[in-house]
């Protein structure tokens, strides 16, 4: 029930295209939903964040599409560039503590 | 601003062996969480401190032990080191527990390898 399920665990895109990582939850006590970028040889960053009370956000080319229903909640990188190629991780975040999914590495073509 | 800094970044330890791990918060920050890293279980929470006081603690053995000293830095312990222990520790500080957005800054962190 704590566990955040990501997927694909990889991902090729070529430069200009539209990267999209999905994450799934079971509980619905989560209050929070942040995605992490993270670059070989560096501690994560926070990207983007939603709260499940909004079904969309939108900061740049980075959106988090989030399903209530579902449990199931998505990042899109639009135009997608060489520098976009880290590792990212959804999250869900109960009582202050957190949940990590196990990552997806993103390769963009250039 | 300085970011958050670990030290040391890198680390080789034999089994049995104990490792001590230090974190250096953002200026300000007083909150500080440690995570552990593996390709195999991804990224996950260790415990979090405030004001010197463990307020919340994951899954792990109590092989793993943390502590926060009066200037908001933090340590962790990890005693009778094993293999599967081999893992980048993370530490990440925030201004202060609970804050929305849930805004942790991580560091660098610490390559730990047991052989």
């Amino acid at each position: 029930q704590q566990q955040v399920k990501q997927s694909p665990q990889s991902l090729i895109v070529q430069k200009g295209g539209i990267s999209i990582i999905n994450c799934a939850y079971e509980n619905t006590a989560f209050d929070y939903f942040p995605w992490y970028q993270q670059f070989p040889g560096k501690g994560p960053a926070l990207l983007i964040a939603i709260r499940p009370d909004v079904s969309e956000k939108k900061e740049g080319r980075f959106t988090i599409s989030f399903n209530k229903s579902a449990k199931q909640f998505s990042l899109h990188i639009m135009d997608s560039q060489p520098g976009d190629s880290a590792t990212y991780f959804c999250a869900a975040i109960l009582n202050d503590k957190i949940i990590f999914g196990k990552g997806t590495r993103l390769h963009i073509l250039p | 601003k300085a970011g958050v800094t670990q030290t040391p970044r890198y680390l080789i330890k034999t089994r049995g062996q104990q490792v001590t791990l230090s974190c250096s918060p953002i200026s300000g920050h007083r909150s500080v969480s440690w995570y552990q890293q593996t390709p195999g279980q991804g990224l996950q929470f260790l415990f979090e401190y405030f004001s010197e006081t463990q307020r919340n603690k994951g899954n792990f053995p109590g092989r793993f032990s943390g502590r926060q000293f009066s200037n908001s830095r933090s340590e962790m312990n990890v005693s009778t080191l094993e293999l599967g222990d081999s893992a980048l520790y993370l530490c990440a500080s925030s201004f202060q527990p609970g804050q929305v957005p849930y805004e942790q800054y991580f560091g660098p962190g610490t390559r730990l390898t047991v052989t």
